[in-house]
């Protein structure tokens, strides 16, 4: 099955610089990679998402790239706010065993950013 | 509110006890998933519907458990007999999509402590 590696677990940053989390995914067929934000008693929430075919999407202060060769894709978060504190989790697909292919998230990276 | 609704929260049980969760998914989503989360990781997959019809279950999902989605809306989640080993945050997401390639939406989740 599907192995993800996310990096680093915990991360400090001062507010207004950049913040970079990492995953890397074993499973070549994999072709769906979504990040999601997770606060304190909340559910994960999709923040944004890259598929395949693609090697960057960008979304306001947050973006994603991915590198197909080296299997590894990662999150950039530029002019960090304290609101951007929260668990990170990425997230691709792999095979069940039983059919069909399911997400499986990586153990998540606490991002603390500083005022 | 049209997100995806969990209730309880919170349930605090003794061992050996029964206990049900219930998700409301987004109305038009026809995909609805259940997924354990202990503290520090990630979101495993326990099992997933299809409208009404179970498709797929974890093995990490053992016989104490069963999950239910009559009619294809609402779905409940069950645990006999529970054990220690169970406390954990259990979440439901939905989705409108390719399974393994599609957007889930989770709800804020329930928290099992099993005493």
């Amino acid at each position: 099955g599907e192995n993800v590696e996310q990096h680093p677990s915990t991360l400090s940053v001062q507010e207004g610089d950049s913040a970079v989390i990492k995953c890397t995914y074993s499973d070549s067929a994999s072709n769906y990679f979504p990040w999601y934000k997770q606060e304190l008693g909340k559910g994960p929430q999709l923040i944004i998402d890259i598929r395949s075919n693609v090697g960057e999407k960008k979304d306001q202060r947050i973006a994603v790239t991915l590198n197909k060769t080296a299997k590894h894709f990662s999150l950039h978060i530029t002019e960090t706010q304290p609101e951007d504190s929260a668990v990170y989790f990425c997230a691709a697909p792999a095979y069940s065993g039983a059919g069909s292919y399911q997400l499986t998230f990586g153990k998540g990276t606490k991002l603390s950013v500083i005022p | 509110d049209t997100g995806v609704s969990q209730n309880p929260r919170h349930k605090i049980t003794k061992r050996g006890q029964n206990v049900t969760f219930r998700c409301d998914p987004i109305s038009e989503h026809n995909r609805l998933y259940w997924y354990r989360q202990t503290l520090g990781q990630g979101p495993e997959f326990l099992t997933y519907f299809q409208n009404e019809a179970q498709l797929e279950k974890s093995r990490l999902l053992s016989d104490r458990f069963s999950a239910e989605r009559p009619k294809g809306s609402f779905s409940t989640l069950e645990i006999q007999r529970t054990e220690q080993g169970d406390s954990a945050m259990y979440l439901c997401a939905s989705s409108l999509g390719r399974v393994g390639g599609e957007k889930l939406f989770f709800g804020s989740g329930t928290q099992l402590s099993v005493l």
